[in-house]
């Protein structure tokens, strides 16, 4: 079991549709991250925030949209995907910002999407 | 781009024997730690070792870092089938406030 948890555990999505991904955590940590991750490869950064502000976007295409409501919670907002696009997408949670100190990541379990 | 270079890609051992993965990385770093993912699930920490330590043991696990060399390795004893799974390291302070992983191991356990 994770102490951070995602929303929905799979999702298969049309090229024209919008969804949410979802992800919690109550460890009182104060960076969030998105990581996508295709088969057989090692996750790929693709937010971070900390205290809830965006610190990093590492180039993601605008489809994809991040969003931090409070310090608990991290959503990813889905519009217009390719089918390139599916994978596992991963949230993870730290104490602090990995800059500010030695805080090891926590990870969901993610969330499979199938873009078709 | 990834930071990390792991070897072996795979490796496949009989229970109880003992398991070697090896990290290289390129930037200076802040600490490196070890990840371990079961097929279709999330990463689970197992190890940190920071830039100024050399060698960290935890249960089983041992990792040793080499910061001249820029490598580390890690070396699971007496391994089980619960240990198969993918191993990464991944570096923090090469690359500011971020977290990059290495290629991965997919060690697997045989009984």
């Amino acid at each position: 079991d994770t102490e951070v948890t995602q929303t929905p555990k799979h999702l298969v999505m049309g090229m024209t549709n919008k969804k949410s991904l979802k992800c919690e955590q109550h460890m009182g940590h104060r960076a969030m991250y998105w990581y996508k991750q295709k088969a057989k490869k090692p996750p790929e950064l693709m937010f971070v925030y900390s205290y809830e502000k965006l610190s990093i976007n590492e180039s993601v295409p605008s489809r994809f949209s991040p969003e931090c409501p409070n310090s608990s919670l991290l959503n990813l907002h889905l519009h217009a995907l390719q089918p390139e696009d599916s994978a596992l997408y991963l949230c993870a949670s730290s104490r602090t910002a990995v800059r500010e100190s030695n805080s090891p990541l926590h990870f969901g379990n993610g969330t499979r999407l199938t873009v078709t | 781009s990834q930071q990390g270079e792991e070897d072996p890609q795979a490796l496949s051992i009989q229970e109880g024997e003992n398991a070697t993965m090896n990290c290289s990385y390129k930037t200076s770093i802040n600490n490196l730690q070890w990840y371990r993912q079961n097929s279709g699930r999330g990463l689970v920490h197992l190890i940190l070792i920071r830039s100024n330590e050399r060698e960290k043991h935890s249960g089983r696990l041992r990792v040793t870092l080499d910061t001249s060399k820029k490598s580390s390795s890690l070396l699971i004893t007496a391994s089980r089938a619960a240990d198969t799974a993918s191993y990464f390291c991944a570096t923090a302070g090469g690359y500011g406030n971020k977290l990059v992983f290495g290629a991965g191991t997919i060690l697997r356990v045989k009984s």
